[in-house]
Protein backbone atom coordinates (compact mmCIF):
# COMPACT_ATOMS: atom_id res chain seq x y z
CA UNK A 1 0.00 0.00 0.00
CA UNK A 2 1.37 3.22 -1.27
CA UNK A 3 1.57 6.05 1.45
CA UNK A 4 3.40 9.22 -0.93
CA UNK A 5 1.94 9.05 -3.96
CA UNK A 6 3.63 11.33 -7.20
CA UNK A 7 0.98 10.03 -9.52
CA UNK A 8 2.22 12.69 -12.34
CA UNK A 9 5.12 10.30 -13.76
CA UNK A 10 6.51 13.51 -15.54
CA UNK A 11 6.05 17.12 -16.30
CA UNK A 12 7.07 19.35 -18.70
CA UNK A 13 7.11 23.30 -18.86
CA UNK A 14 8.81 25.74 -20.34
CA UNK A 15 11.99 28.27 -19.17
CA UNK A 16 10.37 31.20 -17.13
CA UNK A 17 7.07 30.15 -15.98
CA UNK A 18 5.75 27.81 -12.83
CA UNK A 19 6.36 24.43 -12.20
CA UNK A 20 3.92 22.58 -9.78
CA UNK A 21 4.83 18.79 -9.02
CA UNK A 22 2.05 17.31 -6.45
CA UNK A 23 2.39 14.66 -3.87
CA UNK A 24 -0.45 13.28 -1.68
CA UNK A 25 -0.06 10.74 1.34
CA UNK A 26 -2.92 8.04 2.77
CA UNK A 27 -0.92 8.23 6.06
CA UNK A 28 -2.66 10.88 8.64
CA UNK A 29 0.27 10.39 11.24
CA UNK A 30 2.94 11.86 8.80
CA UNK A 31 3.74 15.10 10.06
CA UNK A 32 7.34 16.73 8.18
CA UNK A 33 7.36 16.61 4.25
CA UNK A 34 10.39 17.00 2.03
CA UNK A 35 11.25 17.28 -1.45
CA UNK A 36 14.11 15.54 -3.22
CA UNK A 37 15.96 16.49 -6.33
CA UNK A 38 17.75 14.19 -8.43
CA UNK A 39 19.86 14.17 -11.41
CA UNK A 40 20.85 11.28 -13.33
CA UNK A 41 23.82 9.04 -12.36
CA UNK A 42 23.87 11.17 -8.99
CA UNK A 43 22.00 10.86 -5.32
CA UNK A 44 18.85 12.80 -4.34
CA UNK A 45 19.73 15.86 -2.97
CA UNK A 46 17.60 17.79 -0.17
CA UNK A 47 15.61 20.59 -1.58
CA UNK A 48 12.82 21.95 1.24
CA UNK A 49 10.83 20.70 3.78
CA UNK A 50 7.75 21.47 6.01
CA UNK A 51 5.93 20.92 9.04
CA UNK A 52 2.75 19.76 9.63
CA UNK A 53 2.55 22.98 11.56
CA UNK A 54 2.82 25.11 8.61
CA UNK A 55 0.98 25.57 5.02
CA UNK A 56 3.54 27.24 3.46
CA UNK A 57 7.27 27.00 3.40
CA UNK A 58 9.39 29.16 1.24
CA UNK A 59 13.19 29.28 -0.17
CA UNK A 60 14.10 31.39 -3.14
CA UNK A 61 12.58 29.64 -5.65
CA UNK A 62 11.18 26.75 -4.02
CA UNK A 63 7.75 26.87 -2.14
CA UNK A 64 6.14 23.53 -0.70
CA UNK A 65 2.40 24.28 0.24
CA UNK A 66 0.55 21.58 2.39
CA UNK A 67 -3.17 21.22 2.62
CA UNK A 68 -3.36 18.92 5.38
CA UNK A 69 -7.12 18.58 5.23
CA UNK A 70 -6.58 16.81 1.64
CA UNK A 71 -3.37 15.08 2.28
CA UNK A 72 -1.93 17.25 -0.40
CA UNK A 73 1.23 19.00 -0.91
CA UNK A 74 2.76 20.31 -3.81
CA UNK A 75 6.14 21.81 -4.83
CA UNK A 76 6.30 25.41 -6.80
CA UNK A 77 9.12 26.33 -8.67
CA UNK A 78 9.16 29.79 -10.17
CA UNK A 79 10.79 30.72 -12.34
CA UNK A 80 11.52 27.08 -13.85
CA UNK A 81 15.11 27.19 -15.52
CA UNK A 82 16.41 24.34 -17.68
CA UNK A 83 19.05 23.46 -14.61
CA UNK A 84 15.45 22.32 -12.80
CA UNK A 85 15.24 19.52 -14.93
CA UNK A 86 15.50 16.46 -12.71
CA UNK A 87 13.18 13.87 -10.98
CA UNK A 88 11.82 15.59 -7.97
CA UNK A 89 10.97 13.03 -4.84
CA UNK A 90 8.03 13.69 -2.29
CA UNK A 91 9.18 12.30 1.44
CA UNK A 92 7.28 11.91 4.29
CA UNK A 93 7.93 10.85 8.11
CA UNK A 94 6.01 10.53 11.61
CA UNK A 95 7.70 12.69 14.19
CA UNK A 96 10.48 10.73 16.25
CA UNK A 97 10.73 8.70 13.37
CA UNK A 98 14.04 8.78 11.25
CA UNK A 99 12.69 6.54 8.64
CA UNK A 100 11.58 8.58 5.22
CA UNK A 101 8.60 7.08 2.87
CA UNK A 102 9.05 7.89 -0.42
CA UNK A 103 6.94 8.95 -3.56
CA UNK A 104 7.52 7.26 -6.97
CA UNK A 105 8.97 10.49 -8.61
CA UNK A 106 8.29 12.92 -11.01
CA UNK A 107 10.24 13.46 -14.13
CA UNK A 108 9.84 17.57 -15.00
CA UNK A 109 11.52 19.16 -18.14
CA UNK A 110 12.66 22.38 -18.35
CA UNK A 111 12.34 23.25 -22.16
CA UNK A 112 14.64 26.10 -23.14
CA UNK B 1 28.05 18.03 0.73
CA UNK B 2 27.88 15.71 3.23
CA UNK B 3 30.97 13.50 3.47
CA UNK B 4 29.15 10.27 2.13
CA UNK B 5 31.35 7.69 0.01
CA UNK B 6 29.97 4.54 -1.66
CA UNK B 7 31.89 1.68 -3.20
CA UNK B 8 31.34 0.10 -5.74
CA UNK B 9 29.91 2.75 -7.63
CA UNK B 10 29.50 -0.47 -10.29
CA UNK B 11 29.42 -4.34 -9.30
CA UNK B 12 28.27 -7.46 -11.41
CA UNK B 13 27.94 -10.47 -9.89
CA UNK B 14 27.04 -13.78 -10.36
CA UNK B 15 22.89 -15.20 -9.11
CA UNK B 16 23.90 -16.59 -5.80
CA UNK B 17 27.42 -15.14 -5.07
CA UNK B 18 27.50 -13.13 -1.55
CA UNK B 19 27.56 -9.40 -2.02
CA UNK B 20 28.73 -6.34 0.17
CA UNK B 21 28.27 -2.51 -0.53
CA UNK B 22 30.11 -0.35 1.41
CA UNK B 23 29.25 3.37 3.04
CA UNK B 24 31.61 5.27 4.98
CA UNK B 25 30.48 8.76 6.31
CA UNK B 26 33.14 11.07 7.78
CA UNK B 27 30.24 13.67 9.41
CA UNK B 28 29.86 11.05 12.41
CA UNK B 29 26.06 11.11 12.14
CA UNK B 30 23.76 9.23 13.89
CA UNK B 31 21.85 7.76 11.54
CA UNK B 32 22.81 5.58 8.42
CA UNK B 33 20.17 4.02 5.98
CA UNK B 34 20.09 1.86 2.70
CA UNK B 35 18.07 2.80 0.10
CA UNK B 36 16.98 1.01 -3.40
CA UNK B 37 15.79 2.63 -6.12
CA UNK B 38 14.06 0.97 -9.01
CA UNK B 39 12.05 2.11 -11.84
CA UNK B 40 8.31 2.66 -11.02
CA UNK B 41 9.28 2.36 -7.09
CA UNK B 42 10.54 5.33 -6.25
CA UNK B 43 13.69 5.28 -3.59
CA UNK B 44 12.62 1.91 -0.75
CA UNK B 45 14.60 1.55 2.60
CA UNK B 46 16.00 -1.67 3.24
CA UNK B 47 17.62 -1.35 6.28
CA UNK B 48 18.91 1.68 8.90
CA UNK B 49 21.48 1.90 11.81
CA UNK B 50 20.51 4.38 14.59
CA UNK B 51 24.15 3.52 16.11
CA UNK B 52 26.81 1.11 16.08
CA UNK B 53 25.52 -2.51 16.65
CA UNK B 54 21.89 -0.93 16.23
CA UNK B 55 20.15 -1.82 13.50
CA UNK B 56 16.50 -2.25 12.22
CA UNK B 57 14.68 -3.26 8.90
CA UNK B 58 13.09 -1.30 6.11
CA UNK B 59 10.22 -2.25 3.80
CA UNK B 60 12.17 -4.41 1.49
CA UNK B 61 14.78 -5.78 4.40
CA UNK B 62 14.15 -9.57 2.83
CA UNK B 63 18.13 -11.12 1.21
CA UNK B 64 19.78 -8.73 3.06
CA UNK B 65 21.25 -7.60 5.83
CA UNK B 66 23.57 -5.19 7.36
CA UNK B 67 26.02 -4.27 9.58
CA UNK B 68 27.52 -1.27 11.76
CA UNK B 69 30.72 -1.97 13.64
CA UNK B 70 32.01 1.84 13.31
CA UNK B 71 30.16 5.15 13.38
CA UNK B 72 31.50 5.92 9.92
CA UNK B 73 30.76 2.61 8.17
CA UNK B 74 27.41 0.87 7.49
CA UNK B 75 27.94 -2.43 5.18
CA UNK B 76 25.02 -3.66 3.76
CA UNK B 77 25.46 -7.66 2.55
CA UNK B 78 23.37 -9.39 -0.12
CA UNK B 79 23.72 -13.08 1.20
CA UNK B 80 22.67 -15.11 -2.14
CA UNK B 81 22.41 -12.30 -5.23
CA UNK B 82 19.41 -12.64 -6.91
CA UNK B 83 18.11 -10.99 -10.74
CA UNK B 84 15.74 -9.16 -8.52
CA UNK B 85 18.05 -7.59 -6.73
CA UNK B 86 19.53 -5.53 -9.46
CA UNK B 87 19.04 -2.22 -8.74
CA UNK B 88 20.60 1.13 -7.73
CA UNK B 89 21.95 1.17 -3.92
CA UNK B 90 21.90 4.73 -2.20
CA UNK B 91 23.16 4.78 1.25
CA UNK B 92 21.89 7.81 3.22
CA UNK B 93 22.93 9.92 6.65
CA UNK B 94 21.15 12.02 8.90
CA UNK B 95 22.79 13.50 12.32
CA UNK B 96 19.04 12.00 13.84
CA UNK B 97 18.67 15.60 15.56
CA UNK B 98 14.44 15.45 16.39
CA UNK B 99 14.17 17.64 18.90
CA UNK B 100 12.48 20.67 17.22
CA UNK B 101 12.48 20.09 13.48
CA UNK B 102 13.37 16.92 11.72
CA UNK B 103 16.76 16.85 9.83
CA UNK B 104 17.13 15.89 6.06
CA UNK B 105 18.57 12.72 4.75
CA UNK B 106 22.00 13.47 2.71
CA UNK B 107 22.82 10.78 0.18
CA UNK B 108 25.52 9.31 -1.64
CA UNK B 109 26.22 8.80 -4.84
CA UNK B 110 24.80 5.67 -5.35
CA UNK B 111 25.98 1.60 -6.62
CA UNK B 112 24.40 0.04 -9.61
CA UNK B 113 24.60 -3.34 -9.31
CA UNK B 114 23.71 -6.10 -11.89
CA UNK B 115 23.11 -9.41 -10.99
CA UNK B 116 23.12 -11.84 -13.79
Amino acid sequence: DQQVKQNSPSLSVQEGRISILNCDYTNSMFDYFLWYKKYPAEGPTFLISISSIKDKNEDGRFTVFLNKSAKHLSLHIVPSQPGDSAVYFCAATQGGSEKLVFGKGTKLTVNP
Amino acid sequence: DAGITQSPRHKVTETGTPVTLRCHQTENHRYMYWYRQDPGHGLRLIHYSYGVKDTDKGEVSDGYSVSRSKTEDFLLTLESATSSQTSVYFCAISPGQWLATPTAAFFGQGTRLTVV
